[in-house]
């Protein structure tokens, strides 16, 4: 199993260009999430998802939208870039409801806005 | 709610020495609790976790911790640290009072390990 996988790793953007970063798992697991990580910050959830077709906000959605049209992915798009975007991102998954289960974490994607 | 709270953003120790990483929950019910590791530029990963039973928890690379429920702690111990044990920590405790299943992370602890 690849587990939770992220693409791409790295991305530099122009402040209004617009991008989708995607998040993919193989492990058939129902709930998936976005963070971002920034420094003294730790991690911040920005949007989620408890299944196929579902999505809620997080913490922090401003400027972020989320897709997730397939069990096994979950698509994060930034519509016009900003430099407050500029972040490390991370997706994550989980088996389902139960309080036990784990998140697992794809390795991040480093996006710097200028 | 649940809540964490780590105790310490950087902790710096030498190598052979002890670990011990402070974690404190808050929660209304009986807690689920995770630590997670994140090395330098990649995602984290589960080091640890409690459910039920066992209350001395053992995890990867050496690690352990014990959930102290009079104590509402959760701290994170290794007996001897190595240069390979230099990464961010972070506690982290199950939202049960959310449909959405979250995990709610404490802020971290860069643990440093001198030579």
């Amino acid at each position: 199993n690849a587990g939770v996988t992220q693409t791409p790793k790295f991305r530099v953007l122009k402040t209004g260009q617009s991008m989708t970063l995607l998040c993919a798992q193989d492990m058939n697991h129902e709930y998936m999430y976005w963070y971002r990580q920034d420094p003294g910050m730790g991690l911040r959830l920005i949007h989620y998802s408890v299944g196929e077709g579902t999505t809620a906000k997080g913490e922090v959605p401003d400027g972020y939208n989320v897709s997730r049209l397939k069990k096994q992915n979950f698509l994060l798009g930034l519509e016009s870039a900003a430099p407050s975007q500029t972040s490390v991102y991370f997706c994550a998954s989980r088996r389902g409801q139960g309080g036990s289960y784990e998140q697992y974490f794809g390795p991040g994607t480093r996006l710097t806005v200028t | 709610a649940q809540s964490v709270t780590q105790l310490g953003s950087h902790v710096s120790v030498s190598e052979g020495a002890l670990v011990l990483l402070r974690c404190n929950y808050s929660s209304s019910v009986p807690p689920y609790l995770f630590w997670y590791v994140q090395y330098p530029n990649q995602g984290l990963q589960l080091l640890l976790k409690y459910t039920t039973g066992a209350t001395l928890v053992k995890g990867i690379n050496g690690f352990e911790a014990e959930f102290k429920k009079s104590e509402t702690s959760f701290h994170l111990t290794k007996p001897s640290a190595h240069m390979s044990d230099a990464a961010e920590y972070f506690c982290a405790v199950s939202d049960l009072t959310s449909s959405a299943s979250k995990i709610i992370f404490g802020s971290g602890t860069r643990l440093s390990i001198r030579p």
